[in-house]
C-alpha cells in the first residue's frame, strides 16, 4: 500500500523565518510527487516533482525531490503571515491513472 | 469555467438521508477525481473519471457510495443513508488528461452528519 509521512505535523515560526517541511513516501511504480498549498479551501497547486536533484522554485517558495532516498522537501523562506496553511504532499503512481495519496500535511503557522 | 467548483459548500443531514454533492470541472478537462477529506487528514481517493468511464471506484468506502458523470462533465457523488461517519469534506479535482497532470482541486463539500 502506498505511504506518504509528512513531518513536522504542525510548525509555528516567527515572520521572516525559513522552514522545511519534509516529506518520505513509499510507492510503488513512483511517478511524480506533488506539493499543495490548503487553506480553508481548496488544496492549491504549488510543484509537480518527477526528477532527483532538480530544484523547482516559484518565489519564495521552493522544492526538491530524493528519489533514491524516497523524500522530498518544500522550503519556504522569509515566511510570511499569509505563508500559514496545510502543506499537503502527494504521490502519484505509473500505470494506472492519476491517484494521488497524500500524506496527513503539515500546518504552518506564521506569526508576527 | 475559471476553476472547478462544489455544490453545495455546506450540507448538514440527519442520520440516514440521503444527500447529493455536485461537481463542475474545469472546461475541457477530461479527468475527474473525488476525493475524501477527514478532519486532520490528507484528502483519500475515492473515484475516478475519463469522461463519462468510472475507471476506478476503488476507494469507494461502501456501496452507500455512488458516483456518476453521465455526460462527462459534471459529476454527482451521491450517499445514501448517511452515517456518522461519512462527515467529511467532499473534494473534487479535475485534470486535462489524468496521465502525469496535474489535478486542480475545488473548494470541497462540507457535510456532517447527525
Amino acid at each position: 500500500e502506498d505511504k506518504v509521512v509528512q513531518s513536522p505535523l504542525s510548525l509555528v515560526v516567527h515572520e521572516g523565518d525559513t522552514v522545511t517541511l519534509n516529506c518520505s513516501y513509499e510507492v510503488t511504480n513512483f511517478r511524480s510527487l506533488l506539493w499543495y498549498k490548503q487553506e480553508k479551501k481548496a488544496p492549491t497547486f504549488l510543484f509537480m516533482l518527477t526528477s532527483s536533484g532538480i530544484e523547482k522554485k516559484s518565489g519564495r517558495l521552493s522544492s526538491i525531490l530524493d528519489k533514491k532516498e524516497l523524500f522530498s522537501i518544500l522550503n519556504i523562506t522569509a515566511t510570511q503571515t499569509g505563508d500559514s496553511a496545510v502543506y499537503l504532499c502527494a504521490v502519484d503512481r505509473a500505470g494506472t491513472a492519476s491517484k494521488l495519496t497524500f500524506g496527513t500535511g503539515t500546518r504552518l503557522q506564521v506569526t508576527l | 469555467g475559471a476553476g472547478v467548483s462544489q455544490s453545495p459548500r455546506y450540507k448538514v443531514a440527519k442520520r440516514g438521508q440521503d444527500v447529493a454533492l455536485r461537481c463542475d470541472p474545469i472546461s475541457g478537462h477530461v479527468s475527474l477525481f473525488w476525493y475524501q477529506q477527514a478532519l486532520g487528514q490528507g484528502p483519500e481517493f475515492l473515484t475516478y473519471f475519463q469522461n463519462e468511464a468510472q475507471l476506478d471506484k476503488s476507494g469507494l468506502p461502501s456501496d452507500r457510495f455512488f458516483a456518476e458523470r453521465p455526460e462527462g462533465s459534471v459529476s454527482t457523488l451521491k450517499i445514501q443513508r448517511t452515517q456518522q461517519e461519512d462527515s467529511a469534506v467532499y473534494l473534487c479535482a479535475s485534470s486535462f488528461q489524468g496521465w502525469s497532470e496535474t489535478q486542480y482541486f475545488g473548494p470541497g463539500t462540507r457535510l456532517l452528519v447527525l
